[in-house]
């Protein structure tokens, strides 16, 4: 079936430092979503990337959709300690209001 | 504007009882869907509705798992005869009718927990 993977499944970053999840699939997205999950909470939407190539910016928060639509990536540049939690990606689809397919997750933990 | 309403929160069950989750949308939402989450995984889909229509149950497990959206009241989860590997965290999502940005706003989430 269907998998969407992503790596690291831990980081560990010191306070300042950068901060990247990879997520990648063996056939081509559709399109791509970013969730973040703070520990004991629920999933919140952050972006959603659509074309081939795309880059979209949240102040520290890059993300890009690869140009084969098969992989995607988070950036967060100069960590601080509310990023803490789980980033997934989770695969959408082109008809509107369907399940997500979601990523294995990159848990994000911060050292003060 | 209220958001996703679970509940309850945490249930505790024994093996063998029935467990019932609960979800309301917000407000203007049509589309709900469910999700489970084990221990240190990602989120697995189990279905998706829409008022008093199932639309993709492929997630849900053939035995024991049903789920329903009533025309009125929250969209129910019931898990039957529950075992200790029903124990997870699940989550109910909901969306506005179609449009460009198909984002899912969830809920806090239900933690059943099975002795």
């Amino acid at each position: 079936g269907q998998q969407v993977m992503q790596i690291p499944q831990y980081q560990h970053v010191q306070e300042g430092e950068d901060f990247t999840t990879y997520c990648n699939s063996s056939t081509t997205l559709s399109n791509i979503q970013w969730y973040k999950q703070r520990p004991g909470g629920h999933p919140v939407f952050l972006i959603q990337l659509v074309k081939s190539g795309e880059v979209k910016k949240q102040k520290r928060l890059t993300f890009q959709f690869g140009e084969a639509k098969k992989n995607s990536s988070l950036h967060i540049t100069a960590t601080q300690t509310t990023d803490v939690g789980t980033y997934f990606c989770a695969e959408g689809s082109n008809f509107g209001n369907e399940k997500l397919t979601f990523g294995t997750g990159t848990r994000l933990t911060i050292i003060p | 504007n209220a958001g996703v309403m679970q509940n309850p929160r945490h249930l505790v069950r024994r093996r063998g009882q029935e467990a019932r989750l609960r979800c309301s949308p917000m407000k203007g939402h049509s589309h709900v869907y469910w999700y489970r989450q084990l221990p240190e995984e990602g989120l697995k889909f189990m279905v998706y509705l829409q008022k008093e229509n199932i639309i993709d149950e492929s997630g849900m497990p053939k035995e024991r798992f049903s789920a329903e959206f009533p025309k009125e009241g929250p969209s129910i989860l019931r898990i039957q005869q529950v075992v200790r590997g029903d124990s997870a965290a699940y989550f109910c999502a909901s969306s506005p009718p179609l449009r460009g940005i198909n984002e899912q706003f969830f809920g806090p989430g239900t933690r059943l927990t099975v002795l």
